[in-house]
């Protein structure tokens, strides 16, 4: 079984600080998603990172895929209240269908003003 | 156009009934997933579809529950009988191709008492 961890798994903090969150697995994965999901509703899709060591920016978020294709990062620059939520990231495997991810633990993030 | 539409978003139930969570997948799209989050286990695949037929249902924990795909447009998720360690948010997901965005409904809260 395919497992994805990720840290830390609550964060509180305050409006305008930086944060980054890991996601990490002894695994390898033909491609990794973020997503972030508010409360009472289903999660949505930030990003796909399919290249190892692949760097990609949504405004003030940047998505890094390890090398070795086993780990992920998401880095979150200046954050806002908007931010608030659960992130969560999802490997899609090599062998079998691309569509049969694997979800990380989650990270639950609180931006306060 | 519609979201994923799940049906319904609250309910309470009490131990031994039974639980039917109905789904209506984005149209046109050829993959559905039913899924379940909890705070201990995160976010679970339970089964996956592709052009209605089930493709891997290995993720659905025990023959009290089963889903079926009667057509393009329309699932159900069922549990019998129903026990407190059931209770969950239940959400079903659609896709287009293998390997592409998925798409979340809202989720349906269950509460086995």
């Amino acid at each position: 079984t395919q497992l994805l961890e990720q840290s830390p798994q609550f964060l509180s903090i305050q409006e305008g600080e930086n944060l980054t969150v890991y996601c990490n697995s002894s695994s390898v994965f033909s491609s990794l998603q973020w997503y972030r999901q508010e409360p009472g509703e289903g999660p949505v899709l930030l990003v796909t990172v399919v290249t190892g060591g692949e760097v990609k920016k949504l405004k003030r978020l940047t998505f890094q895929f390890g090398d070795a294709r086993k780990d992920s990062s998401l880095h979150i620059t200046a954050a806002q209240p908007g931010d608030t939520g659960l992130y969560l990231c999802a490997g899609a495997p090599y062998t079998g269908t691309a569509s049969k991810l694997t979800f990380g633990t989650g990270t639950r993030l609180q931006v306060t003003l | 156009d519609a979201g994923v539409i799940q049906s319904p978003r609250h309910e309470v139930t009490e131990m031994g009934q039974e639980v039917t969570l109905r789904c209506k997948p984005i149209s046109g799209h050829d993959y559905l997933f039913w899924y379940r989050q909890t705070m201990m286990r995160g976010l679970e695949l339970l089964i996956y579809f592709n052009n209605n037929v089930p493709i891997d249902d290995s993720g659905m924990p025990e023959d009290r529950f089963s889903a079926k795909m009667p057509n393009a447009s329309f699932s159900t998720l069922k549990i019998q009988p129903s026990e407190p360690r059931d209770s969950a948010v239940y959400f079903c997901a659609s896709s287009w191709g293998s390997g592409n965005t998925i798409y979340f409904g809202e989720g349906s809260w269950l509460t086995v008492v």
